[in-house]
């Protein structure tokens, strides 16, 4: 089975620009979740997506955006790009959303640099 | 606010011996999940075990296991026999209803040969 997919493993972008990033679930798994890990922060909760719609969404500015596809997939979108938005970036997804107790399962994510 | 604490940032072993990764977790929830995962350093988080509020034993998973002390909020990890493949970060989380995880800050395990 394969696992959580993100693309690209690495991406650079510049101040301002736009980023988007890419996650392909577990077969079967309806719920995408996003989280922030940058240096020094620890991982932040960012978005939750579920049967393509939003379901929950953490203290971050609108800027940061996504969407889920009917095929679960999901986008992270990271406009007007700031230096502090360099993180990796995790997708995970599970099949169980009302509780979580399935454990989620993480893709390897998404290294965002921006100079 | 709800928050975990890791109050190790780094932690060695030696090869083959038992290592304790401290979690204490701050809930008025009565039903909560706890769970502990391992980012090596290629960034994959990756599942190690889970501890639901109202189970009665404390959760094991291989060389694995939680001991759980609710009553002192703490939820502590233990990996037995350690191997060189342990080193990595540890990271324990609180499920939130809502989706998401509240990670602590994690512990650094280096495992000595």
């Amino acid at each position: 089975e394969a696992g959580v997919t993100q693309s690209p493993t690495h991406l650079i972008k510049t101040r301002g620009q736009q980023a988007t990033l890419r996650c392909s679930p577990i077969s079967g798994h309806t719920s995408v979740y996003w989280y922030q890990q940058a240096l020094g922060l620890g991982l932040q909760f960012l978005l939750w997506y579920d049967e393509g719609e939003e379901r929950n969404r953490g203290n971050f500015p609108p800027r940061f955006s996504g969407r889920q596809f009917p095929n679960y997939s999901s986008e992270l979108n990271v406009n007007a790009l700031e230096l502090e938005d360099s993180a990796l970036y995790l997708c995970a997804s599970s099949s169980d959303p009302m509780t979580g107790i399935t454990g989620y399962t993480f893709g390897s994510g998404t290294r965002l640099t921006v100079v | 606010a709800q928050k975990i604490t890791q109050t190790q940032p780094g932690m060695f072993v030696q090869e083959k011996e038992a290592v304790t990764l401290d979690c204490t977790y701050d809930t008025s929830d009565p039903s909560y999940g706890l769970f502990w995962y391992k980012q090596p350093s290629s960034g994959e988080m990756i599942f190690l075990i889970y501890q639901g509020s109202y189970d009665q034993q404390n959760a094991t998973e291989g060389r694995y296991s939680l001991n759980f002390q609710k009553a002192r909020k703490s939820a502590n990890l233990v990996i037995s026999a350690s191997q060189l493949g342990d080193s990595a970060m540890y990271f324990c989380a609180d499920y939130r209803q809502g989706g998401k995880l509240i990670f602590g800050q994690g512990t650094e395990l280096s495992v000595k040969p």
